[in-house]
C-alpha cells in the first residue's frame, strides 16, 4: 500500500486559496488519488479523485505532475467553513474490496 | 449520492456491557464494508474488514473476539463492542464502497463509563 505524507497542519485566511501537497513516492500503476475532508465528530467527505494532470471540480482542484509521486489539492477562496483535516489517499478506485488506509491528514486552519 | 447510515450516533455505555452499532449502505450494495476507530486529533485507524457472508477480517492488533463484526447482509454490517472498558471509547466510523468511490457513515460516537 502506498504511503502518503502530508504537513501536519497548514493555516490561511478566508478568501485566500490553499495548496496541500501531498507525497507518494511509491504510488503503483493502478493507484488512483482521492482526497477526503472531515470535520470533527463526522465521517470523511469525498472531495475530488484523479490519475493523471489535472481534475477539477465544483469544490477543488486537484493537481498531479507526470511522475505521480505527489498531488496537489488546491481550494479557491477558502472561508471558515473549510476549516477540517484534509486526507490524501492513493489506492485502487474501482475495486470495492480495497481498504483504504489513513495517513495522519492536513489539519486546516482558515482565520477571519 | 451514495449514503452510508450508522445508528446510533452516540451511545454511553457501562463498563463491561457490550454496544453494537449498525452500518447500512442506503442506495447500494455493498459486499465489503470497512470499519475504522479514530482517536481525539489522530487519524483514523482501520480495524477490520467486513465481508458479506464470511468471517470478518481483522487489522493487526484488533482483537477480533471484543470486536465482533457480522455482515449478514449486502446493506447491513454490524461492530459489535464486547465486554466494553473506558480505553475503548473512541470515534468509529463505517465505510462502504460502490463501483467509484468509497463513502462513509457519519460515526459513532461510544463513551464507556
Amino acid at each position: 500500500l502506498a504511503k502518503t505524507t502530508q504537513p501536519i497542519s497548514m493555516d490561511s485566511y478566508e478568501g485566500q486559496e490553499v495548496n496541500i501537497t501531498c507525497s507518494h513516492n511509491n504510488i503503483a500503476t493502478n493507484d488512483y488519488i482521492t482526497w477526503y475532508q472531515q470535520f470533527p465528530s463526522q465521517g470523511p467527505r469525498f472531495i475530488i479523485q484523479g490519475y493523471k494532470t489535472k481534475v477539477t471540480n465544483e469544490v477543488a482542484s486537484l493537481f498531479i505532475p507526470a511522475d505521480r509521486k505527489s498531488s496537489t489539492l488546491s481550494l479557491p477562496r477558502v472561508s471558515l467553513s473549510d476549516t477540517a483535516v484534509y486526507y490524501c489517499l492513493v489506492g485502487e478506485s474501482l475495486d470495492s474490496s480495497y481498504k483504504l488506509i489513513f495517513g495522519s491528514g492536513t489539519r486546516l486552519l482558515v482565520r477571519p | 449520492g451514495a449514503v452510508v447510515s450508522q445508528h446510533p450516533s452516540w451511545v454511553i455505555c457501562k463498563s463491561g456491557t457490550s454496544v453494537k452499532i449498525e452500518c447500512r449502505s442506503l442506495d447500494f450494495q455493498a459486499t465489503t464494508m470497512f470499519w475504522y476507530r479514530q482517536f481525539p486529533k489522530q487519524s483514523l485507524m482501520l480495524m477490520a474488514t467486513s465481508n458479506e457472508g464470511s468471517k470478518a477480517t481483522y487489522e493487526q492488533g484488533v482483537e477480533k473476539d471484543k470486536f465482533l463484526i457480522n455482515h449478514a447482509s449486502l446493506t447491513l454490517s454490524t461492530l459489535t463492542v464486547t465486554s466494553a472498558h473506558p480505553e475503548d471509547s473512541s470515534f468509529y466510523i463505517c465505510s462502504a464502497r460502490d463501483d467509484t468511490e468509497a463513502f462513509f457513515g457519519q460515526g459513532t460516537r461510544l463513551t464507556v463509563v
